[in-house]
């Protein structure tokens, strides 16, 4: 059964950083793309970044463009994302995602999510 | 960046009745374009995928078919656990969602 669970959500001030992991199980971690997507309070989904099985492809959403960074470590399954100069609209809640060994893949599985609060 | 646009925002539908969401992309996706079904506090969860797969578990009364950039979800003599917000999601650039579109009891 596949597996993503987030960590490293939690309270930041304007203009700072957080680091967001996941860490999957359950399938070939290396194989897969992986993405985030965030949802703001009483919004919808929004496509943050993704990345490819093997790193050589990055991509990131306009709106988080220059601030975020994803990133991978298939030796320990596991997903991240680097998140600075932190705005009050980067407030959400945080969820990895699965995508597959193709890049033109849909979401298949998902985390519950990590929520992060951007908040003097 | 391709933009994804729902329609309408709110739907109203009776348990039984047939649902019909629409989704149009602001340039070609092909088929690469998917449903998704999210409720308050779950994670989002897959319904269809090439514009009219249905993932695996999905029920036979959910239905997607594609025109061009206008894409369609059906949903067949409705459920009460079918209502929740659908999100209508392009893969064929990276990604990108529509603002989606919540499906309500009437």
């Amino acid at each position: 059964e596949v597996q993503l669970v987030e960590s490293g959500g939690g309270l930041v001030q304007p203009g700072g950083s957080l680091r967001l992991s996941c860490e999957a199980s359950g399938f070939r971690f290396d194989n897969y793309a992986m993405y985030w997507v965030r949802q703001a309070p009483g919004k919808g989904l929004e496509w943050v970044s993704g990345i490819t099985w093997n790193g050589n492809r990055i991509g990131y959403a306009d709106s988080v463009k220059g601030r975020f960074t994803i990133s991978r470590d298939n030796a320990k399954n596991s997903l991240h994302l680097e998140m600075n100069s932190l705005r009050p609209e980067d407030m959400a809640l945080y969820f990895c995602a699965k995508g597959g060994e193709m890049l033109y893949a849909p979401l298949a599985s998902w985390g519950q999510g990590t929520l992060v609060t951007v908040s003097s | 960046e391709i933009v994804m646009t729902q329609s309408p925002a709110t739907l109203s539908v009776s348990p039984g009745e047939r649902a019909t969401l629409s989704c149009r992309a602001s340039q070609s996706v092909g088929s690469n374009l998917a449903w998704y079904q999210h409720k308050p506090g779950q994670a989002p969860r897959l319904l269809i995928f090439g514009a009219s797969s249905r993932a695996p578990g999905i029920p036979a009364r959910f239905s997607g078919s594609a025109s061009g950039t206008e894409f369609t979800l059906s949903i067949s003599s409705l459920q009460s656990e079918d209502f929740a917000v659908y999100y209508c999601q392009q893969y064929n650039n990276w990604h990108s969602f529509g603002q989606g579109t919540k499906l309500e009891i009437k």
